[in-house]
């Protein structure tokens, strides 16, 4: 079955460190997307990668980091320099050649203790 | 600014009763509208989607109405369900194109 698999669903963070969340797709799909889901705010975009190697800063990519060395992951690091790093971050992709907007992973829950 | 906005953050309806969920956007070049359900802990699944040469698209108990003069669509569902209870995003932006803009999200209750 082709999808989105974004792990771990849990994460639990201590003040201070990185910690690198997984995206990983089997739908042949170009381009991938990190979004951040705050309460009231609904979805803003962190990052995206519309080719390997290359990818562009969102609306709140400060205190984010991303790589896309393959088609199939776009992991997102969340470091240490990110000032309020607790909400519930979605991974996505796209094919551009077909108009169904994106599909989703089913998200992770990044919580800083 | 919000690019899209939904007003309205929840809404509760009877089942069996119509729901409307709006959505306004501010820029008059979008030309491709989503609408997305997503439930807790979930990811958000592709609903039904209006090019903006159309003014309705229906799909099953869904449609999407989209006034482009007033910038304004609405997402109608009927018959409402209780399993429709989930928050609802429009996005906005191009056709073909990718970096669609998110609204807020519209939570759902449909009570039985």
């Amino acid at each position: 079955d082709g999808g989105i698999t974004q792990s771990p669903k849990y994460l639990f963070r201590k003040e201070g460190q990185n910690v690198t969340l997984s995206c990983e797709q089997n739908l042949n799909h170009d381009a991938m997307y990190w979004y951040r889901q705050d309460p009231g705010q609904g979805l803003r975009l962190i990052y995206y990668s519309q080719i390997v190697n290359d990818f562009q800063k969102g609306d709140i990519a400060e205190g984010y980091s991303v790589s896309r060395e393959k088609k199939e992951s776009f992991p997102l690091t969340v470091t240490s320099a990110q000032k309020n790093p607790t909400a519930f971050y979605l991974c996505a992709s796209s094919l551009r050649t077909d108009n169904y907007g994106y599909t989703f992973g089913s998200g992770t829950r990044l919580t800083v203790v | 600014d919000q690019q899209v906005k939904q007003n309205s953050p929840s809404l509760s309806v009877q089942e069996g009763r119509i729901s409307i969920l709006n959505c306004d956007y501010t820029n008059s070049m979008f030309d491709y509208f989503l609408w997305y359900k997503k439930y807790p802990a979930e990811g958000p699944t592709f609903l039904i989607s209006i090019s903006s040469i159309k003014d309705k698209n229906e799909d099953g108990r869904f449609t999407v109405f989209l006034n482009k003069s007033a910038k304004h669509l609405s997402l109608h569902i009927v018959p409402s369900q209780p399993g429709d209870s989930a928050v609802y995003f429009c996005a906005a932006g191009f056709n073909y194109g990718q970096n669609f803009v998110f609204g807020p999200g519209t939570r759902l209750s449909v009570l039985p």
